[in-house]
């Protein structure tokens, strides 16, 4: 069964400092990894998909990166409006989709 | 492009009932996915549907059904409404196919409370 870890589950950060979410893995055949983010009562937003370990995408402050067993999510410089839950996600070689639990980031002026 | 379209966005109904859910998916997208979201489980995959076809199934009691229609529009059913069935359920829509793009992208969700 494909499993999804992110931690921590929770992130403080102040307006500036740079950190990390992790993203830890184990699926059968691995078709895809996704990172969303998702505001409160929203649905999530798609940030990335990664197909292949070594692949790296950016967009604005954030950055994401895949390897074989996990996938990092670097937030540079965040922003108060950076605060959200990041959801990761992986789809497998049967198709399923199976989601972490979330990590909720909040950024402090 | 207009996105993933829900409705309705909120629903109060009470144990016992029964209650339909439908999702519009982007345009040209053939999969439809539901999940239901939870404070305490996170997303859980509850089905997909790639043209009027059930390609895969969660781990979700028979209460729970869907379908998708000719144009891809898709709905969900739960029968015999339980507590436990107050959650934020979620569609979300892919071009689908083989070979075909792996992300989806997800609608607002309907926000049902069972009382």
């Amino acid at each position: 069964e494909d499993q999804v870890t992110q931690s921590p589950e929770a992130l403080r950060l102040q307006e500036g400092e740079s950190s990390s979410l992790n993203c830890s893995y184990t699926v059968s055949g691995l078709r895809g990894l996704f990172w969303y983010r998702q505001d409160p009562g929203k649905g999530p937003e798609f940030l990335f998909t990664l197909y292949s370990a070594g692949e790296e995408k950016e967009k604005e402050r954030l950055k994401a990166t895949l390897t074989k067993k996990e996938s990092f999510l670097h937030i540079t410089a965040p922003k108060p409006e950076d605060s959200a839950t990041y959801l990761c996600a992986v789809r497998g070689g049967y198709q399923k989709v199976t989601f972490g639990i979330g990590t909720k980031l909040q950024v402090i002026p | 492009k207009a996105g993933v379209t829900q409705t309705p966005r909120y629903l109060i109904k009470t144990r016992g009932q029964q209650v339909t859910l439908s999702c519009s998916p982007i345009s040209g997208h053939r999969s439809v996915s539901w999940y239901q979201q939870t404070p305490g489980q996170g997303l859980q995959f509850l089905f997909e549907y790639f043209s009027e076809t059930q390609r895969n199934k969660g781990n979700f009691p028979g209460r729970f059904s869907g379908r998708q229609f000719s144009n891809s529009r898709s709905e969900m059913n739960v029968s015999t409404l339980e507590l436990g069935d107050s959650a934020l359920y979620l569609c979300a829509s892919r071009p689908g196919g083989t070979g075909g793009e792996e992300t989806q992208y997800f609608g607002p969700g309907t926000r049902l409370l069972v009382l």
